[in-house]
């Protein structure tokens, strides 16, 4: 699986967007991005995940860029239970992948009033 | 309820005593994966199961644990003459594998602490 890359930490204004953006260069055709993250002392939560459109759900958009080597995780009006650590993960799908997620070091989101 | 949960939440215990921790899955979900975090890292792939078949197992996972899922529901994770460098958070996580994509879903965790 492809190795990804975040800045340790970000801040964010309350009801600002949050942009959070993850390098992917070696990612290869077939693997997904995906986004977790990490509320202090709680179990990682699925955020979004895109192959090579852009995608958004209920908590997100994923902006993958053109030639897919980086990524961006947008959320739109940040509150202050949106600071966390957020993982961007690349991995391939179907048989003979066991599914590992490995994590890396992630992004941590302050949210400010 | 629906999602994943983890029983028990916290255990501390005494270095050389056995822990034994459980996991239930979200219902039909046919992979199950153990994930160990330390503080300030990030998970770690321990193990996982499809259906009751253990497929693969981490050189993070000594032979002092042992992992089952023997009906391909729950799953236990169990840890023997623990260690200090044991205490972590332990991570259960489940997903319905298919041909092209699975997304895997978190259980809170276990934080164990080992004196």
């Amino acid at each position: 699986d492809a190795k990804t890359t975040q800045p340790t930490s970000m801040d964010c204004a309350e009801g600002r967007a949050a942009n959070l953006p993850c390098n992917h260069s070696t990612i290869s055709g077939n693997e997904y991005v995906y986004w977790y993250r990490q509320i202090h002392s709680q179990g990682p939560q699925y955020i979004i995940h895109g192959l090579k459109n852009n995608e958004t759900n209920e908590m997100a958009s994923l902006i993958i860029t053109e030639d897919r080597k980086s990524s961006t995780l947008i959320l739109p009006h940040a509150t202050l239970r949106d600071t966390a650590v957020y993982y961007c993960i690349v991995r391939a799908p179907g048989s003979g992948n066991t599914g590992k997620l490995i994590f890396g070091q992630g992004t941590t989101l302050q949210v400010k009033p | 309820d629906t999602g994943v949960s983890q029983d028990p939440r916290h255990k501390i215990t005494k270095r050389g005593q056995n822990v034994t921790f459980r996991c239930d899955p979200i219902s039909e979900h046919n992979r199950l994966y153990w994930y160990r975090q330390t503080l300030g890292q990030g998970p770690e792939f321990l193990t996982y199961f499809q259906n009751e078949a253990q497929l693969e197992k981490s050189r993070l996972l000594s032979d002092r644990f042992s992992a089952e899922r023997p009906k391909g529901s729950f799953s236990t994770l169990e840890i023997q003459r623990t260690e200090q460098g044991d205490s972590a958070m332990y991570l259960c996580a489940s997903s319905l594998w298919g041909r092209y994509q699975e997304t895997q879903y978190f259980g809170p965790g276990t934080r164990l602490l080992v004196l």
